[in-house]
């Protein structure tokens, strides 16, 4: 069972331009909503995460918005660059057995093009 | 801060041999570590939760006696693949909970690519 969803799967995205990214959660236990970027041939690091008081997060060129009603979250790169070629995997997490465990989306590669 | 690190980076290996793979925390002390599988072009899978001088905990459908998984210290985990298929060809990624760090509040190493001939 698949408990979050992300789309689109992949996205090509002009330099300059905006590229967004959306996800949705089925489990309304989720407490905490991590944003990671792995390039080729390393592990996901984290990027921006939100928690569901919310509304919208912004860190430099990356913001989130969150819908807690419509359980829904998306993640937008302002002015995106060539370098922030990666795929994008959104995340949700809630406490299991004392620690966070996390569910991650199926990812989106995102290519920016000169 | 909050490095962790995974060795090796690559490895190939003959099917039907034994595999380990190395994760640690190079700066922090870490009870909680995390062992996920990814294949080509896909989610990671996470495979178990390795607990600082406990049992690790499996997810369904994980082979225990397969993936051993060994928490001797506050800084390292290691993954075992033992009898090595081709089928467990994958990157295996692991990551590591900070310790008070709050909600979500892991850190992942580079991976590790395995491949079985």
């Amino acid at each position: 069972q698949q408990q979050v969803k992300q789309s689109p799967q992949s996205l090509i995205v002009q330099k300059g331009g905006i590229s967004i990214i959306n996800c949705a959660y089925e489990n309304t236990a989720f407490d905490y909503f991590p944003w990671y970027q792995q390039f080729p041939g390393k592990g996901p690091a984290l990027l921006i995460a939100i928690r569901p008081d919310v509304s919208e997060k912004k860190e430099g060129r990356f913001t989130i918005s969150f819908n807690k009603s419509a359980k829904q979250f998306s993640l937008h790169i302002m002015d995106s660059q060539p370098g922030d070629s990666a795929t994008y995997f959104c995340a949700a997490t809630l406490n299991s057995g004392g620690y966070q465990k996390v569910t991650f989306g199926t990812g989106t590669k995102l290519q920016v093009i000169p | 801060g909050a490095v962790v690190s995974q060795h090796p980076s690559r490895v190939i290996c003959k099917s039907g041999t034994s595999v380990k793979i190395e994760c640690r925390s190079l700066d922090f002390q870490a009870t909680t570590m995390f062992w996920y599988r990814q294949f080509p072009k896909k989610s990671l899978m996470l495979m178990a939760t390795s607990n600082e001088g406990s049992k690790a905990t499996y997810e369904q459908g994980v082979e225990k006696d397969k993936f051993l998984i060994n928490h001797a210290s506050l800084t390292l985990s290691t993954l075992t693949v033992t009898s090595a298929h081709p089928e467990d060809s994958s990157f295996y990624i692991c990551s590591a909970l900070l310790a008070g760090g709050g909600s979500g509040e892991q850190f992942f190493g580079p991976g590790t690519r395995l491949t079985v001939l």
